[in-house]
């Protein structure tokens, strides 16, 4: 089957401008994840969603950075005003409820900030 | 002290050895293990997953978790050079991700060699 769908796959955006990125999860996967990989810093953990309930924010980065997910299935995350640290791959995931730890990444968006 | 340690490498072996990775942690929670493999430019793919301490064995790979000394492996047999990718360990303390997500090491980057 389909697996994680994330578009755009590059994204090459001027500092200042806001950027959306959008992640489809396996079809059933009630769990949705966003991370975010940078050079030398491994996969840090950004926001988690469980069906429609309301997420944590606690893990993003900044109040530059919100998501959403529409109907249980595609999430969209937004930088405003992007600034150059925030160049980076940012991975979309998604699991069972029963099996979180199961995680099942998309390709990624590579974001460069210029 | 950070939470998950792994050796970036790069580790290089010849066809057709035994490969060994590793990663230890610090915090006592995780219960779930994860293994991904991570080819250049693309997302992470989930390769073991297992839970609490013991073996698992999937074709040419084996997944070791011993929690007493907060300690896991992943072993290759009869490397190939397909094999050639960056090993990321993860880790979990529920069954969900959840709200904490995955913790991941930085990754250790394999090479072999034909």
């Amino acid at each position: 089957g389909a697996g994680v769908s994330q578009s755009p796959s590059n994204k090459v955006t001027e500092k200042g401008k806001d950027v959306e990125l959008r992640c489809d999860p396996i079809s059933g996967h009630t769990a949705l994840y966003w991370y975010r990989q940078s050079l030398g810093q491994g996969l840090e953990f950004l926001i988690y969603f469980q069906g429609n309930s309301a997420p944590d924010k606690s893990g993003l980065p900044s109040d530059r950075f919100s998501a959403e997910r529409t109907g249980g299935s595609v999430s969209t995350l937004t930088i405003q005003r992007t600034q150059q640290e925030d160049s980076a791959v940012y991975l979309c995931a998604s699991s069972l409820a029963l099996r979180g730890a199961e995680q099942y990444f998309g390709p990624g968006t590579r974001l460069t900030v210029t | 002290q950070k939470e998950v340690e792994q050796d970036p490498g790069p580790l290089s072996v010849p066809e057709g050895a035994i490969v060994s990775l590793n990663c230890t942690y610090s915090n006592s929670a995780f219960q779930y293990f994860m293994w991904y493999r991570q080819y250049s430019r693309k997302g992470p793919e989930l390769l073991m997953y297992t839970y609490s301490s013991g073996n698992k064995e999937d074709g040419r790979f084996t997944a070791q978790v011993d929690k007493s000394s907060k300690y896991i492996s992943l072993f290759i047999r009869d490397s190939q050079p397909s094999d050639s990718a960056t090993y990321l360990c993860a880790m979990s303390g529920r069954s969900g991700g959840g709200a904490d997500g995955l913790t991941f090491g930085k990754g250790t980057h394999l090479i072999i060699q034909p």
